[in-house]
Order: structure tokens, then C-alpha cells, then sequence
């Protein structure tokens, strides 16, 4: 059975770093019928697809626009992990952060995280 | 990217009741259609995905149907535990894109 674990920050200032971390347990990140997802939740956005890291003989990234220029998903194989970071936040980025594992080209989302509500607040 | 719209936002139903939900692409994305139910508090939960196809370990009164551009999911007897939110997503293309969810009430 497939679990991802979230930690991190709950506060974030304006203007600083949001990161946070998935633990994978029941399956490896370099797997290759994976991808790995950061998705965020806001009740005026809905639910909104940050990006995801994914393994194909190499690492490969993909993002959405509206957060390319500040975002990093990164694995870490040694601790079967990945991670989410999200530079010079504004209090637009205050939402529920999910991280995700989906079936690559399929794309649906089977795994998902218990969820960490970030709040951008000085 | 690919707009997903989901009608209606919310509905009104009662136990046992047959509920449909519809959720239209901005273009086709052939079979490429999933289904989840958030309940309050809790993460999204896959129910179906390729359009029709039940994730393991759904019941089976939940269904979907449709391809290109319009889709339908069908709960059939509404049980107690589905008072929640429920969003499409379209997989057909980066960037990954979900409906606006339609709440299902009491």
C-alpha cells in the first residue's frame, strides 16, 4: 500500500521560501511507471496542479506556468522523498498543499498526501 | 490549457437518490477524464479514472461515462458517506486541470 507522509511549515512569511517534504513508503521514487505531484487547494482556485518530478532513465521536471519561474520539485532517492520548493511567496499562495503520486502518461492521481495547510502571513 | 467546467456547482439530494454530475473539456481529450470525491477535511480520492474504468476498492454504484468533450458520473443509491465535493480532471495534456468541483448536499 502505497502512503505519502507531508511535513513542513505551516506560516510562511511574505516574500520567503515555502518547503515542504513527501515521504513515500510502498513505493520508490525512481520508479518508472510514476510520477510525483505537488497539487494545491484554495476555495477561490479550486484545485490547482503545481508540477511533478518523474524518472525516465533520467529526472525530468515539468511545472505549471503560473509557477514556473519560482518553483522546485526535487526527489531524493536516498530517502525515498520528494520535495516542494515555492520561492518569494505571496499571500495568494496561502492553501492547502497536497503531494500526489500518479500513474505516468495515464495521469490520474491514485496517492494522494494527508494534505498541509500553508498559510503566507507577516 | 485545457478548461474543465463542471455543472452543476451544487445540488440537493437524499439518501438513495440517483445523482448526475456533468463536466464538459474546453476541447476533446478523448477518454483522458477522471472522477474524485473530497470529503470535508480529507484529500481527493480517485473513484474512476479513463473515463469509466473503477478505481479498486470503489463501489460499484458509482459509473462515468462520456468521451471528447462531454462526461457524466452517475452515482446510483447515494449513501450517507457521499455528501462531499466532486472534481473532474482531464489527463490528456500538461498542464494536468481540474473541474471546479460540484458539491453534492443534504
Amino acid at each position: 500500500q502505497v502512503q505519502l507522509q507531508q511535513s513542513g511549515p505551516g506560516l510562511v512569511r511574505p516574500s520567503q521560501t515555502l518547503s515542504l517534504t513527501c515521504a513515500v513508503s510502498g513505493d520508490s521514487v525512481s520508479s518508472s511507471t510514476a510520477a510525483w505531484n505537488w497539487i494545491r487547494q484554495t476555495p477561490s482556485r479550486g484545485l490547482e496542479w503545481l508540477g511533478r518530478t518523474y524518472y525516465r532513465y533520467q529526472w525530468y521536471n515539468e511545472y505549471a506556468d503560473s509557477v514556473k519561474s519560482r518553483i522546485t520539485i526535487k526527489p531524493d532517492t536516498s530517502k525515498n522523498q520528494f520535495s516542494l520548493r515555492l520561492d518569494s511567496v505571496t499571500l495568494e499562495d496561502s492553501a492547502i498543499y497536497y503531494c500526489v503520486k500518479s500513474r505516468f502518461i495515464n495521469n490520474w492521481f491514485d496517492y494522494w498526501g494527508q494534505g498541509t495547510q500553508v498559510t503566507v502571513s507577516s | 490549457d485545457i478548461q474543465m467546467t463542471q455543472s452543476p456547482s451544487s445540488l440537493s439530494a437524499s439518501v438513495g437518490d440517483r445523482v448526475t454530475i456533468t463536466c464538459r473539456a474546453s476541447q476533446s481529450i478523448s477518454a483522458y477524464l477522471n472522477w474524485y470525491r473530497q470529503r470535508p477535511g480529507q484529500a481527493p480520492n480517485l473513484l474512476i479514472y479513463a473515463a469509466y474504468t473503477l478505481q479498486s476498492g470503489v463501489p460499484s454504484r458509482f459509473s462515468g461515462s462520456g468521451s471528447g468533450t462531454d462526461f457524466t458520473l452517475t452515482i446510483n443509491g447515494l449513501q450517507p458517506e457521499d455528501f462531499a465535493t466532486y472534481y473532474c480532471q482531464q489527463s490528456h495534456s500538461i498542464p494536468l486541470t481540474f473541474g471546479g468541483g460540484t458539491k453534492v448536499e443534504t
